[in-house]
């Protein structure tokens, strides 16, 4: 049973570039949310996708956008990238129709902003 | 709201009980999460807590929740090396996200 994979591993890109990072969700799930971890901190919710529709939103810019695709992988795209977009972003899946709705994490991206 | 709030480290004896304490504010949360990560890695789930439980054990973990007071601990019985993570308390908010704590430090020494 594959976990929540997501791609790439590392990234490095420049300030004002755009990215795109990846994530395909564990077998049977529906949902995926998106975090991002800076150094030394929690993670923070971006957003959450289910039904190919952005569900909920946390406190990030539009610069932070999302999509999902009918089998329920997921795309997180940042524009204009700044210096403080540096983190580990997760991704994590979950079944609303379980009762817990737990959401299993994926080993993350490592994006490093120069 | 949102807070949830851990102690930063904790160092342990080989073998002796961890314990790791955690507040958190929303009232409404459903479920409360202890999740570990190990360095370089993403989060792995240890366990969780239904809001009406007080407490759940599971091998060498257990989970106490005090609602009244918002507060959550772990205790992990018998710790190994392998135990030395950052361990982050969890609360579900709307059943959409989760809240996390900045983490709890675990160095566990022989």
């Amino acid at each position: 049973d594959a976990g929540v994979t997501q791609s790439p591993t590392h990234l490095i890109k420049t300030r004002g570039q755009q990215v795109t990072l990846r994530c395909s969700p564990k077998s049977g799930h529906d949902t995926v949310s998106w975090y991002q971890q800076a150094l030394g901190q929690g993670p923070q919710f971006i957003f959450q996708y289910y039904e190919e529709e952005e569900r909920q939103r946390g406190n990030f810019p539009d610069r932070f956008s999302g999509h999902q695709f009918p089998n329920y992988s997921s795309e997180l795209n940042v524009n204009a990238l700044l210096l403080g977009d540096s983190a580990l972003y997760l991704c994590a899946s979950s079944a609303p129709g379980l009762s817990t709705d737990t959401q299993y994490f994926g080993p993350g991206t490592r994006l490093t902003v120069l | 709201g949102e807070d949830v709030e851990q102690s930063l480290f904790l160092s342990v004896r080989e073998g002796d009980s961890s314990v790791i304490n955690c507040t958190y504010t929303d009232s409404s949360s459903t479920y409360l999460y202890w999740y570990k990560q190990e360095p370089g890695a993403g989060l792995q789930l240890l366990t969780y807590i239904f809001s009406n439980m007080d407490m759940k054990q599971d091998q060498r973990l257990t989970v106490l929740l005090n609602k009244k007071d918002k507060h959550l601990s772990l205790r992990i019985a018998d710790t190994q090396t392998g135990d030395s993570a950052i361990y982050f308390c969890a609360e579900s908010i709307n059943d959409y996200k989760l809240s996390f704590g900045a983490g709890t430090t675990v160095t566990v020494r022989a």
